[in-house]
């Protein structure tokens, strides 16, 4: 059965405290590893996808890595709008499996 | 960008109802899903469709129901509402391939009483 884990669960950061969250997979035959922003009251908002141990995404303060095991989103000077709770999937070969997600709350 | 829009951002029903809710998107996407989020559970999806008039079963179909009769509407139906059916409801599109992203709307916070 594919599986997600993330830490931590939540995560507290001042304002231009670098940091990162972890996505941990187990999935058979990875099709794709989506990661996602949810706002509060609000779906979850697209934010990249990786399909290969070494690649890695960038958009404007996030960064997305992905090896075998795991992927991580490195968020660089975080501003208080980064503050959201952001989402790992995994995509096998039966269907697309979610972390419950990490809340990361950025403070001024 | 696309553009998936649920009818509802809010709605209370009472136990026994039958419940509709709806999903639209814009971008001729041939999947749809839908989805219900609890705390400390995260997504679990309930139904998914390839095509019009095609459903899939996800991983907690019972007590609901699909429809596709058109490519842009996926429509989730709670045939008898209950109180443990209280949730956010989810519904996402992408575009056909396995590795595609899903694109979701903002949710319905549904109550039921």
């Amino acid at each position: 059965e594919d599986q997600v884990t993330q830490s931590p669960e939540a995560l507290r950061l001042q304002e231009g405290e670098s940091s990162s969250l972890n996505c941990s997979y187990t999935v058979s035959g990875l099709r794709g590893l989506f990661w996602y922003r949810q706002d509060p009251g609000k779906g979850p908002e697209f934010l990249f996808t990786l399909y290969s141990a070494g690649e890695e995404k960038e958009k404007e303060r996030l960064k997305a890595t992905l090896t075998k095991k795991e992927s991580f989103l490195h968020i660089t000077a975080p501003k208080p709008e980064d503050s959201a709770t952001y989402l790992c999937a995994v995509r096998g070969y039966q269907k697309v499996t979610f972390g419950i997600g990490t809340k990361l709350q950025v403070i001024p | 960008d696309v553009k998936v829009t649920q009818s509802s951002r809010y709605l209370v029903k009472r136990t026994g109802e039958k419940v509709f809710l709806e999903c639209v998107q814009d971008m001729d996407h041939e999947n749809m899903f839908w989805y219900r989020q609890d705390p400390g559970l995260g997504l679990r999806l309930i139904y998914f469709s390839y095509d019009v008039k095609m459903k899939e079963k996800g991983d907690i179909p019972e007590g609901y129901s699909v429809s596709r009769e058109k490519k842009e509407r996926f429509s989730l139906i709670l045939e008898s509402a209950s109180t443990n059916q209280t949730s956010m409801y989810l519904c996402a599109s992408s575009p056909p391939g396995l590795g595609q992203p899903q694109h979701f709307g903002d949710g319905t916070r549904l109550s039921i009483l």
